[in-house]
């Protein structure tokens, strides 16, 4: 596609359920990064994949967090027995091979936990 | 965590004038680059500048870096509404592939 996409753009859930968010990065790039930015802080790295495999996991801030993406384009961003801290805007971003170049962001997922 | 920081927190100034917003770093970085975000959504990337490179310009942007003082600036010239937005510095490191941190912004208004 023309740019990264991102679904919903919005998701609010109740305390304790299970959420699942998407991104369609650039058509072509092999590299696609997660990150989450809480109101008026800058967005943090959650985990970096290179085709299918998760490169770099480190920002995931606990095991209820799992990413995958299955067949190298498409990742989804699984969040399980959500609490309240959870909320915040989730980026998508990709990039061509995941060198040092430029990261192509999506609109983002507001994700409310009520 | 946030690498970067963002200097001032927010910002105000009238249509036309020029903004300034400085970012500073704690460890070495491969290249640094600044991002605009519109309503805490979706971030654009404005210009990437590699540690070797001491200025860069881009249109009405120009993008200093000081990696003695791990500092860099950007100057918006010539402010217009449309840049109301705010502003990040993202560092990579020099290792590894392009891990980008963030800084915590700077929030622009360009008041008509």
């Amino acid at each position: 596609g023309a740019g990264v996409s991102q679904t919903p753009s919005n998701k609010v859930t109740e305390k304790g359920k299970y959420v699942e968010l998407r991104c369609d990065p650039i058509s072509g790039h092999t590299a696609l990064y997660w990150y989450r930015q809480s109101l008026g802080q800058g967005p943090e790295f959650l985990i970096y994949f290179q085709g299918t495999g998760a490169a770099d996991d480190s920002g995931l801030p606990n095991d209820r967090f799992f990413a995958v993406r299955p067949e190298g384009s498409v990742s989804t961003l699984k969040i399980q027995r959500t609490e309240r801290g959870d909320s915040a805007v989730y980026l998508c971003a990709s990039s061509l091979s995941g060198g040092k170049e430029t990261q192509y962001f999506g609109p983002g997922t507001r994700l409310l936990v009520l | 965590s946030q690498q970067g920081e963002e200097d001032p927190q927010a910002l105000s100034i009238q249509e036309g004038e020029n903004a300034t917003m400085n970012c500073s770093y704690k460890t070495s970085i491969n290249n640094l680059q600044w991002y605009r975000q519109n309503s805490g959504r979706g971030l654009v990337h404005l210009i990437l500048i590699r540690s070797n490179e001491r200025e860069k310009h881009s249109g009405r942007l120009r993008v200093t870096l000081d990696t003695s003082k791990k500092s860099s600036s950007l100057l918006i010239t010539a402010s217009r509404a449309a840049d109301t937005a705010s502003y990040f510095c993202a560092t990579a490191s020099s290792g590894g592939y392009q891990k980008v941190t963030f800084g915590t912004g700077t929030k622009l208004q360009v008041i008509p």
